[in-house]
C-alpha cells in the first residue's frame, strides 16, 4: 500500500464548478501537507501549503487537513479551463530532509 | 530571480551510455533535491543536499546513479551505463533550510533511453 493515495481521476466539470481534490495517507509523521499543479510535461508548480491540521484559503482554493482521519483535499472555486491540470498532494515528516511524498496526482478537465 | 532551472529539457540516449543533467536552484536556496517522475505516477524522492553536503539518499538510486553539489550551488545527477527503466522525467527542487518543505521544482529533464 502507498502512504499516499490519491484517486487518479480524469475529473471532467463544466467551467464555474466547484471542484474537490482528495487524499488520504497512512503516515501519521507528516506534519505538512501540499497541493501541486502540473501541466503536461511541465515541472510541478506550488500551489499551498499546510502545517498541521486546518484550512487554508488563497483566492479561489482552499486546501483543507483533517489529521485524526488522515485526509486532505483542494477545492477550487470557480473553476476556469485554465485550471485543467493534473493535481499533486505531497506530504512531509518535520525534520531531516523534509522529503516530499507524492500521490500519483489526478487529472483535472474543466470544459467550456 | 527565474526559479529552478534545467539542463537538457530532453535526452534521448542509447542504452549503456552514460547522462549527466544539471540543475540550478533559486540563488537563496541552500537545500536542493532530486525527484524521478514516470508516468502517471508523483515524483518519487532520490536525493538532497544541503549546500554541498549530500544528507541523504533514497534505495531508488542505484550505484548506477551519481549526484553532486560541488560549491553547494548547481548539482548534477549521472548516471552511468543507462537502462531502459530510467527513461522518466528527472525533477530538480529547491528550498531554504527555514522553510526546507516549501520546495520550488523546474521544468524537469525527460530522459528517453532507447
Amino acid at each position: 500500500q502507498k502512504e499516499v493515495e490519491q484517486d487518479p481521476g480524469p475529473l471532467s466539470v463544466p467551467e464555474g464548478a466547484i471542484v474537490s481534490l482528495n487524499c488520504t495517507y497512512s503516515n501519521s509523521a507528516f506534519q505538512y501537507f501540499m497541493w501541486y499543479r502540473q501541466y503536461s510535461r511541465k515541472g510541478p508548480e506550488l500551489l499551498m501549503y499546510t502545517y498541521s491540521s486546518g484550512n487554508k484559503e488563497d483566492g479561489r482554493f482552499t486546501a483543507q487537513v483533517d489529521k485524526s482521519s488522515k485526509y486532505i483535499s483542494l477545492f477550487i472555486r470557480d473553476s476556469q479551463p485554465s485550471d485543467s491540470a493534473t493535481y499533486l498532494c505531497a506530504m512531509s515528516a518535520s525534520g531531516g530532509s523534509y522529503k516530499l511524498i507524492f500521490g500519483s496526482g489526478t487529472r483535472l478537465l474543466v470544459r467550456p | 530571480d527565474t526559479g529552478v532551472s534545467q539542463d537538457p529539457r530532453h535526452k534521448i540516449t542509447k542504452r549503456g551510455q552514460n547522462v549527466t543533467f544539471r540543475c540550478d536552484p533559486i540563488s537563496e536556496h541552500n537545500r536542493l533535491y532530486w525527484y524521478r517522475q514516470t508516468l502517471g505516477q508523483g515524483p518519487e524522492f532520490l536525493t538532497y543536499f544541503q549546500n554541498e553536503a549530500q544528507l541523504e539518499k533514497s534505495r531508488l538510486l542505484s550505484d548506477r546513479f551519481s549526484a553532486e553539489r560541488p560549491k553547494g550551488s548547481f548539482s548534477t545527477l549521472e548516471i552511468q551505463r543507462t537502462e531502459q527503466g530510467d527513461s522518466a522525467m528527472y525533477l530538480c527542487a529547491s528550498s531554504s533550510s527555514h522553510i526546507s518543505y516549501e520546495q520550488y521544482f523546474g521544468p524537469g529533464t525527460r530522459l528517453t533511453v532507447t
